[in-house]
């Protein structure tokens, strides 16, 4: 089964500096990855994908993430920190066939605070 | 444009009790899944719909039942609620044979169990 792990429960960074929220994957085939981010009492709001090509992907709000095959990681990035980023980051991989129908399996999360 | 809808955003209920969510996808949208949360913990898939059935599930027990309507919309039923049903519960839409394409969430609706 595929699954993504998310090995920091928290990232703490100052306004202004850069950011990175690890994640590493584990599937058999083309991983389909997917980071989200969720801020208190709301869903789940999307920030980008990577399904195949180039290994840069680039997202909404300034998020960009790294997709390394030979590391199986998938790290998300920020050039530079708003407080307004703090929130709640998940890594998610696509579960199942690709038989149109999107399974999602999520990481556990990493909180994100950015100080002023 | 309509996103993701749910329906109500809190509810308490006591252990044994029944529940229903609701959820109303993004317009466009005509696959529903539905995803449980519990604190701390990443979603959890619970199932998922299309076209009235129930296209995938995840390790949930047959507690756990759904039912989708022909304009799209969908239930979450939940039966002899336990303690450990406390969560968030997130629908998400997508449209079918768009695998690559990312699901759209709601607010979540949050259950209580006392």
């Amino acid at each position: 089964a595929q699954s993504v792990a998310q090995p920091e429960d928290q990232v703490n960074v100052a306004e202004g500096n850069p950011l990175t929220v690890k994640c590493t994957y584990s599937v058999s085939g083309n991983p389909y990855l997917f980071w989200y981010v969720q801020y208190p009492n709301r869903g789940l709001q999307f920030l980008l994908k990577y399904i195949t090509g180039d290994n840069l992907v680039k997202g909404s709000y300034g998020f960009e993430a790294e997709f390394n095959k030979s590391q199986t990681s998938f790290h998300l990035k920020k050039p530079s920190a708003l407080v307004s980023d703090s929130a709640l980051y998940f890594c998610a991989v696509r579960d199942g066939p690709n038989t149109g129908f999107q399974k999602l399996v999520f990481g556990t999360g990493t909180r994100l605070l950015v100080s002023p | 444009d309509a996103g993701v809808t749910q329906s109500p955003t809190h509810l308490i209920k006591t252990r044994g009790q029944q529940v229903t969510l609701r959820c109303s996808p993004k317009s466009g949208h005509d696959t529903v899944s539905w995803y449980q949360q519990a604190l701390g913990q990443g979603p959890q898939f619970i199932f998922q719909y299309y076209e009235e059935e129930e296209r995938q599930r995840g390790n949930f027990p047959d507690r756990f039942s759904g039912h989708q309507f022909p304009n799209y919309s969908s239930e979450l039923n939940v039966n002899a609620l336990l303690l450990g049903d406390s969560a968030l519960y997130l629908c998400a839409s997508s449209l079918a044979g768009t695998g690559n394409q990312p699901q759209h969430f709601g607010d979540g609706t949050r259950l209580s169990i006392l």
